[in-house]
């Protein structure tokens, strides 16, 4: 099992629907999980961090289910400018801890 | 937060070269790392570069081909060696800060191999 996974779409979405995303983990022990958008020719960014109580940023959702061993992103009433993609991040707690990203989702939304 | 400044953003060198790429963050960051993102495709994991040691390789990497240098908490550098077009990709250093609250990336270095 890949230690992240994601679909990689392309999710093609018309403006103003609701998308969502999921990404699973393969670590048990993986401590900090964030969704980044990477815009093209550009270096990744942070969206929004991931926390097991959930949180909302605008338009933006985000989910953890430790127990199932995924993360979801929620993106509400989609604009042109979320097209992107959508890169699942998870950091370990471990003495060699590393960045591991899965491999992105990409979202387009269509006008 | 960290600020990473690299160098150089893009460059096109013929086959057979090396390729030193610089990375400078404007604070001191235990964890530092090396990536590759090839045409179309997502990060991938070059190395961890660690401060006054040798660098720990992911699989399908080495030293002799990607050798690091991490010489203070600040700095690191990535040589991509005997270049062929098959290195052309993009490479970028990102940092984690201490409380793993967010990863942090340089502006990635764009390299064509000719």
């Amino acid at each position: 099992r890949k230690e992240v996974e994601q679909d990689p779409g392309p999710f093609n979405v018309p403006e103003g629907a609701t998308v969502a995303f999921n990404c699973t983990y393969s670590n048990s022990a993986s401590q900090s999980f964030f969704w980044y958008r990477q815009d093209c020719r550009k270096e990744p960014k942070l969206l929004m961090s991931v926390y097991s109580s959930g949180n909302e940023d605008g338009r933006f959702t985000a989910q953890l289910n430790r127990a199932s061993q995924y993360i979801s992103l929620l993106i509400r009433d989609s604009k042109l400018s979320d097209s992107a993609t959508y890169l699942c991040v998870v950091i370990g707690l471990q003495r060699d801890d590393k960045i591991i990203f899965g491999k992105g989702t990409r979202l387009h939304i269509l006008p | 937060s960290a600020v990473i400044s690299q160098k150089p953003s893009r460059d096109i060198c013929q086959r057979g070269t090396s390729l030193t790429i610089q990375c400078q963050v404007d604070s001191q960051v235990t964890m530092m790392f090396w990536y590759r993102q090839q045409p179309g495709q997502s990060l991938t994991l070059i190395a961890t570069a660690n401060q006054g040691s040798e660098a720990t390789y992911e699989s399908g990497f080495v030293i002799d081909k990607f050798p690091i240098s991490r010489p203070n908490l600040t700095f690191s550098t990535l040589t991509v060696s005997n270049m062929s077009p098959e290195d052309s990709s993009i490479y970028l250093c990102s940092v984690i800060d201490t409380d793993l609250t967010e990863a942090f990336f340089g502006q990635g270095t764009r390299l064509t191999v000719v």
